[in-house]
């Protein structure tokens, strides 16, 4: 059983530029979210993909999109970048519910850096 | 989700317990306690949970108070392996649209040889 992937590793951006970060759930998992982690802060909730529709959203401005594709891998979009949008990027994936132990499980993440 | 309050950081001899508490005076009664860890470099790792009984895994004990607002996650034997930020995160139980952790600072942990 593969984990969660992520890609790429890093990345730089500049400001204004979009840029699409991809992920690949844990096999069998149906949930896909985002979280946003700035440096030596905690993560912040994005929103979350159930099923290919977006399910639940923290305080992110429209320009921070997704998609769900049928085998439950995920994109991040973000368009017009800006300096505040650099942090680690981190993508999450779970059971469906009643299936096992309802945790989350998290990518290693992708470092976007906005110059 | 219930507001946590957490030590902003800890140090642990290498083979004693580590302790680390959450304050949770405000959980509600459909609120479940959930650690995660972050060790450095790496994406947020579960741990345990629990509502109101003390559980135990093959990697920590979680013992809650009687009264649920605060709690203890216990590593028994730290090990140099367990330097990381650890969450403590209060959350109902997540369904189909509530899959959302709000992650706070978090506890840095540090492990001394």
């Amino acid at each position: 059983e593969t984990g969660v992937t992520q890609s790429p590793t890093h990345l730089i951006k500049t400001r204004g530029q979009q840029v699409t970060l991809r992920c690949s759930s844990q096999s069998g998992h149906n949930t896909v979210s985002w979280y946003q982690q700035a440096l030596g802060q905690g993560p912040q909730f994005i929103f979350q993909y159930y099923r290919e529709e977006e399910n639940g959203r923290g305080n992110f401005p429209p320009r921070f999109s997704g998609l769900q594709f049928p085998n439950y891998s995920s994109e991040l979009n973000v368009n017009a970048l800006e300096l505040d949008d650099s942090a680690l990027y981190l993508c999450a994936s779970s059971l469906p519910l009643g299936q096992g132990v309802h945790e989350q499980y998290f990518g290693p993440g992708t470092r976007l850096t906005v110059t | 989700d219930a507001k946590t309050t957490q030590p902003t950081s800890m140090d642990c001899a290498e083979g004693r317990a580590a302790n680390l508490p959450c304050n949770h005076s405000t959980i509600s009664g459909n609120e479940y306690v959930y650690w995660y860890r972050q060790i450095h470099s790496q994406g947020p790792q579960y741990i345990i949970h629990g509502l109101k009984n003390n559980e135990t895994n093959e990697m920590a004990s979680l013992i809650i108070t009687e009264d649920r607002k605060s709690s203890t996650l216990i590593l028994p034997h730290a090990t140099l392996r367990d330097t990381a930020v650890y969450y403590c995160i209060a959350r109902p139980l997540p369904n189909f649209g509530n899959e959302k952790l709000t992650f706070g600072t978090g506890t840095r942990l540090t492990i001394i040889p």
